[in-house]
């Protein structure tokens, strides 16, 4: 069974500042995707990045970006110049390849608070 | 393109009460899911469906039904709703692993 764990249960950070979110987790498999979600006050799940476990380049979008270390298995988030609306809760998640439809294992969550 | 849509948006039951949440989508996908969010955690899997006609529990799925009986369609029952089952429901449907989530159903049973 995947474990995901985000041992950060809030963070906050200065209005234009970094911030790292951290994410480890545990599996047995080799072909595997991760994901880093963004929970708002309304509720809405809102991809924010994903990771294909067999690519070495860690992915980017825009302002986010992540540091996956599949040797240690570990799968951080930064948010560079942060905005007052990327405050939210944030969710590290795992599937499994061969199980790709929807067997998403989740993490307890990040709250993330940027102050102005 | 709605993409996945849930109804209703709020929800409250007595106990004992059976109800369906119903959810759609638009993006042809195969895979859909239904999970739950209780409050201070992350979302858990309660059943999922790999293509019309096929379905499979996932890691919390006492006292929930589902059927797929089309692609787009993936409705959640409770059969006999409890004070447990308060929560928020999220609705998914996946395409090469990513998922795309409803906005959720508020559900409150007394």
């Amino acid at each position: 069974a995947q474990t995901v764990t985000q041992s950060q249960p809030e963070m906050s950070v200065q209005e234009a500042e970094t911030v790292t979110l951290s994410c480890t987790y545990d599996t047995s498999e080799s072909n595997y995707y991760l994901f880093w979600y963004k929970q708002p006050p309304s509720r809405q799940m809102i991809l924010v990045i994903r990771q294909e476990a067999y690519k070495q380049q860690n992915a980017t979008e825009n302002r986010f970006s992540v540091n996956f270390q599949k040797a240690a298995k570990s799968f951080s988030l930064k948010i560079s110049d942060s905005q007052l609306g990327d405050t939210a809760m944030y969710f590290c998640a795992f599937i499994a390849r061969e199980t790709s439809g929807s067997r998403l294992t989740f993490g307890e969550g990040t709250q993330l608070t940027v102050n102005p | 393109n709605a993409g996945v849509t849930q109804t209703p948006k709020f929800q409250v039951l007595k106990t004992g009460q059976s109800m369906t949440l119903q959810c759609a989508q638009d993006m042809n996908h195969e895979y859909m899911s239904w999970y739950r969010q209780d409050p201070g955690m992350g979302l858990r899997l309660i059943h999922y469906s790999v293509g019309a006609g096929i379905t499979d529990q996932g890691e919390v799925p006492n006292g929930y039904n589902v059927s797929r009986s089309t692609t787009e369609d993936f409705p959640l029952r409770l059969l006999s709703a409890a004070p447990s089952q308060t929560s928020v429901y999220f609705c998914a449907s996946s395409y090469f692993g990513t998922q795309y989530f409803g906005p959720g159903t508020r559900l409150t049973v007394l």
